[in-house]
């Protein structure tokens, strides 16, 4: 089954800074990249999502780049907020669809 | 509805008592997932549904959990002969076929 990895777990910066956090995967099948944002006592929000056949993304703020080869994912958000702070999780399909295998989460908070 | 709506809130059960969750899904959408979250981080896909069928339950640890999806009611997760263990936030998610998953806000059940 798909092991996914997230790097780094929690992440400490001052806003306007930038924030990159990292996810590896294992299953050389998926083709689906998604990140997710947490917040306190609230479900996942998709934030961003990518496909295997798109390098890179982005949405405003965010955007998310894909090495297939290495078989690992960034979310990179630029300019940070206070809001930004949550828990941000990768979660790439296992197998089947959108069986998520969700990665250990990154605590990100953004000091004003 | 615009959001997937989850009851109740918080749910507590003494040790060996049932526990019985709802989610409604968003309008339109034919796919619903239930996750569990235990220790803040910890993810793990329990069971979906493709409308009222069965799509993928190889996350349910059938001994005690059970789950439905009946046409024009919420779908339902159920707990029999609830254990500490069991103490986590439930989550809901439903889905068309983009792929994009919409979560709840959760349910918060505590094993006494």
């Amino acid at each position: 089954g798909e092991n996914v990895e997230q790097h780094p777990s929690t992440l400490s910066v001052q806003e306007g800074d930038s924030a990159v956090i990292k996810c590896t995967y294992s299953d050389s099948a998926s083709n689906y990249f998604p990140w997710y944002k947490q917040e306190l006592g609230k479900g996942p929000q998709l934030i961003i999502d990518i496909r295997s056949n798109v390098g890179e993304k982005k949405d405003q703020r965010i955007a998310v780049t894909l090495n297939k080869t290495a078989k690992h994912f960034s979310l990179h958000i630029t300019e940070t907020q206070p809001e930004d702070s949550a828990v941000y999780f990768c979660a790439p399909p296992g197998t089947g669809f959108q069986k998520l295998v969700f990665g250990t989460g990154t605590r990100l908070l953004v000091s004003p | 509805g615009e959001e997937v709506a989850q009851t109740p809130k918080h749910l507590v059960r003494g040790e060996g008592q049932k526990a019985k969750l709802y989610c409604a899904p968003i309008k339109g959408h034919s796919y619903v997932f239930w996750y569990q979250q235990v220790l803040k981080n910890e993810f793990k896909f329990l069971i979906s549904f493709q409308n009222e069928n069965v799509f993928d339950e190889t996350g349910m640890p059938k001994e005690r959990f059970s789950a439905k999806c009946l046409p024009n009611s919420p779908c339902s997760l159920e707990i029999q002969a609830t254990k500490l263990e069991d103490s986590a936030v439930y989550f809901c998610a439903s889905t068309d076929r983009n792929e994009k998953l919409f979560f709840g806000s959760g349910t918060q059940l505590s094993v006494l």
